[in-house]
């Protein structure tokens, strides 16, 4: 069966434009999280989505917001970009507790 | 909310040797252990995982340990290979939320 999807696999941004994340999880998944990844900061947590409601919160600034739809796809968005936004972005679809992980959306902000 | 330590941050050995990194997790809540490993470019893979009702696990040349009582758990990877070098996560779960350590970077020289 098909992985888990993220879309774009690469963006760049300018600082203060807005950008938005796509995540299609493995087919009957119902949870989906999203990490950022820099290097040295290992897997930081932002946000669980199940049957989209936001389940878990991680600690990043209400300009990363999240959303889960009824096909459990979900999409991140983070706004008033900063150079420090720069990252790998991942997302990853759970059916128990094995996470299970797309390939990235790698943000270059400028 | 829960904590994940991880050490060491790099660790290099010689092909056959054997490589022990170790994470600590701060709530004794937890009771899912995951290890993922990520190959450079690429994205997190699991590659074994314990839940608190066990004290060891072995899978091949893997094996994670775990102890509740001083809250933490090891990887170890014996006769180690060049296609073992990547950067391995250890993660910690509770109810739901997977928090992760900040990664080892693990190099095996031929």
């Amino acid at each position: 069966k098909a992985g888990v999807t993220q879309t774009p696999r690469y963006l760049i941004k300018t600082r203060g434009q807005q950008v938005t994340l796509s995540c299609s999880p493995i087919s009957g998944h119902r949870s989906v999280s999203w990490y950022q990844q820099t290097p040295g900061q290992g897997l930081q947590f932002l946000f669980e989505y199940f049957s989209e409601t936001q389940r878990n919160k991680g600690n990043f600034p209400g300009r990363f917001s999240g959303r889960q739809f009824s096909n459990s796809r979900s999409e991140m968005n983070v706004s008033t970009l900063e150079l420090g936004d720069s990252a790998l972005y991942l997302c990853a679809s759970s059916l128990d507790r094995e996470a299970f992980f797309g390939q990235g959306t790698r943000l270059t902000v400028v | 909310g829960e904590n994940v330590e991880q050490h060491p941050s790099t660790l290099s050995v010689q092909e056959g040797d054997s490589a022990v990194i170790k994470c600590t997790y701060s709530d004794s809540a937890s009771n899912y252990f995951p290890w993922y490993k990520q190959e450079l470019g690429k994205r997190p893979q699991l590659i074994i995982d314990i839940r608190s009702n066990v004290g060891e696990k072995k899978d091949q040349r893997i094996a994670v340990t775990l102890n509740k009582t001083a809250k933490h758990f090891s990887l170890h990877i014996t006769e180690t290979q060049p296609e073992d070098s990547a950067v391995y996560f250890c993660a910690a779960a509770g109810f739901q939320k997977l928090v992760f350590g900040t990664g080892t970077r693990l190099l095996v020289s031929p």
